[in-house]
């Protein structure tokens, strides 16, 4: 079946201009995850979502950086007033269930000029 | 201190040799543990996860040693397309929350 997508997968925009960038889980994992991957890091966690629970905001770097999902389907992650440090890949993985494998999408490649 | 440390690498090994990666996590209560690979440029990928008990999955061993909190992966008879980077990730709780390590890169040369 479709696996995790993510638009746009590039996205180029001016310091201080607000992105929203998009995750499509695979169908019926109940777990969502955004992370970021600045040039040769890590995965950092920015957020969790399972099912209808209070999201785990505990990896969010700012009060700009901020996500949604809706039920078990699409989650959108905006960052306000982006800064050159917000440059890196943001990666979203969905999972059955929470500790169940995470699958990921291909990223988006976020650039601030 | 991270809480996953990788020694980044990169590791230059010939066609068919033997490779060992390491990995240490500083967090005692972490539950499950993880080898994610990772192409040039792409999203990680499972590779395999870490049991006690070791697991093997063709060419690749994985080992944990929950004592000294490390976490280790054997490569045997390296091939061309074994060339990425190799994510040692931890999970600490029951979210599913991911903590990554740096990653080693390996290039096998012919």
């Amino acid at each position: 079946g479709a696996g995790v997508s993510q638009s746009p997968s590039n996205k180029v925009t001016e310091k201080g201009k607000d992105v929203e960038l998009r995750c499509d889980p695979i169908s019926g994992h109940t777990a969502l995850y955004w992370y970021r991957q600045r040039l040769g890091q890590g995965l950092e966690f920015l957020i969790y979502f399972q099912g209808n629970s209070a999201p785990d905001k505990s990896g969010l770097p700012s009060d700009r950086f901020s996500a949604e999902r809706t039920g078990e389907s699409v989650s959108t992650l905006t960052i306000q007033r982006t800064q050159q440090e917000d440059s890196a890949v943001y990666l979203c993985a969905s999972s059955g269930w929470a500790g169940d494998t995470q699958y990921f999408g291909p990223g988006t490649r976020l650039t601030v000029l | 201190r991270k809480e996953v440390e990788q020694d980044p690498g990169p590791f230059n090994v010939p066609e068919g040799a033997t490779v060992a990666f390491n990995c240490t996590y500083s967090n005692s209560a972490s539950q499950s543990f993880f080898w994610y690979r990772q192409d040039c440029r792409k999203e990680p990928k499972l590779l395999m996860s870490v049991y006690s008990s070791g697991n093997e999955d063709g060419r690749f061993t994985a080992q944990l040693n929950r004592a000294s909190q490390y976490i280790s992966l054997l490569i045997r008879d390296s091939k061309l397309s074994d060339s990425a980077t190799y994510l040692c990730v931890v999970n600490t709780g029951n979210t599913g929350k991911l903590i990554f390590g740096q990653g080693t890169t390996l290039q096998v040369k012919p």
